[in-house]
Formats: structure tokens, C-alpha cells, sequence
């Protein structure tokens, strides 16, 4: 089974509001990847984060990792209707190779 | 920079057929990964390769297979073909030098069809 368990599944928002998904993860990991995927196309990456890092900004996106509690958020700022896709955390595991991935949150940004 | 590219975009096989897809990293990586992606679902690992070996392996059967050749690219063979390795098929390219973070690049998929 998957590792990661993002929440919510879906979200629904209107253009200029912020979006928030959150991870949780079982293991211990190097670092946890936030990637984009529009219409079951490639995915594209987001964001690095590592187990040391707390926080990180790119843009419109910050990424928070608590380690203590398995968990990670991705918010977007001031969304806009080309946000709209699926989004997915990904954890690096440590002392492998293999990349986990979760179920996804799926966001509708409205125009 | 050419990213990373896969072919073909689509495929339909039938069932107890075989196919082979291929990936080619982007320029400057030297690792290649393969992911299965059910409709709706996360992408699975299904291995990794470094320096033409594979180095780990998710949890799919034998039937799948993997190569990696001397100019890093990459090809995926899956053998008796089931209904249920119908998905999108992504490889994904990053490089594993010394403290490198494991940031990887993914291709647009190839989209495999069993019936």
C-alpha cells in the first residue's frame, strides 16, 4: 500500500483563495517532494523538502515538515484557475532508493 | 535541454502479450526510475536503475522487467500481459551524485491499454 495519505481528497475553491493539503507519512524519510499532475499527464516537481528543513517557500507555495508527526502541508497562495490539477507528496525513504508516493488531493480552482 | 522523454504516448496490447517502453533521462542524469499509475491513484514504484543495475525494486511481480543502457536511457518490459497493467506508465530521471537531493524529473507517460 501507499504510504503517503493526503488530505483532503478533493478541494474546491474560488480563484484568489488559498489552498491548503496536508501529507502523512509512516517511515523514516531523507526528504518529502510535493509534485503537480494536470489531466494524467507527467507529474511536475514543486518543491524539496528535507528531514532537517522545517519550512520552505517557492513562489506561491510554502511547505511545511513536521517530523514528529509524520506529516507535511502544501499551501497555495492567492490560487488561480491554472492551479487546478492533482497534487501529490512524495517521501524519499531513508537507506533506499524507492520513492513513495500518496493517493493525491485533487483541486479545483474556479474562475 | 531536452527534458524527459518516453515512447510511445499510447499503446494497446491484449492480454498475454508483451510490451517493451523506453524512457530517455534528462541530459546530465544518470538515473531512471519506473512508476505505474492506476487511473485515480498515486504512481507505484516499480524500480530504480543506476549504473546500468537495478538497484531496488517495488512490489510488482518478475513479469516486469527493466534495462538500463551505457547512455543512461531506459526500457521496461512487461511480460503476459493482465488486465490490470492497464495504466500510466511514467519514468522519472535524477541524479544521484554525492549529496545530491533526490528531486526527479518525470516524462509525459506512455499510456497502456490491455483488453
Amino acid at each position: 500500500s501507499q504510504q503517503g495519505e493526503e488530505d483532503p481528497q478533493a478541494l474546491s475553491i474560488q480563484e484568489g483563495e488559498n489552498a491548503t493539503m496536508n501529507c502523512s507519512y509512516k517511515t523514516s524519510i531523507n526528504n518529502l517532494q510535493w509534485y503537480r499532475q494536470n489531466s494524467g499527464r507527467g507529474l511536475v516537481h514543486l518543491i524539496l523538502i528535507r528531514s532537517n528543513e522545517r519550512e520552505k517557500h517557492s513562489g506561491r507555495l510554502r511547505v511545511t515538515l513536521d517530523t514528529s508527526k509524520k506529516s507535511s502541508s502544501l499551501l497555495i497562495t492567492a490560487s488561480r484557475a491554472a492551479d487546478t490539477a492533482s497534487y501529490f507528496c512524495a517521501t524519499g525513504q531513508t537507506g533506499g532508493f524507492k520513492t513513495i508516493f500518496g493517493a493525491g488531493t485533487r483541486l479545483f480552482v474556479k474562475a | 535541454d531536452a527534458g524527459v522523454t518516453q515512447s510511445p504516448t499510447h499503446l494497446i496490447k491484449t492480454r498475454g502479450q508483451q510490451v517493451t517502453l523506453r524512457c530517455s533521462p534528462k541530459s546530465g542524469h544518470d538515473t531512471v526510475s519506473w512508476y505505474q499509475q492506476a487511473l485515480g491513484q498515486g504512481p507505484q514504484f516499480i524500480f530504480q536503475y543506476y549504473e546500468e543495475e537495478e538497484r531496488q525494486r517495488g512490489n510488482f511481480p518478475d513479469r516486469f522487467s527493466g534495462h538500463q543502457f551505457p547512455n543512461y536511457s531506459s526500457e521496461l518490459n512487461v511480460n503476459a500481459l493482465l488486465l490490470g497493467d492497464s495504466a500510466l506508465y511514467l519514468c522519472a530521471s535524477s541524479w544521484r551524485g554525492r549529496g545530491g537531493p533526490d528531486t526527479q524529473y518525470f516524462g509525459p507517460g506512455t499510456r497502456l491499454t490491455v483488453l
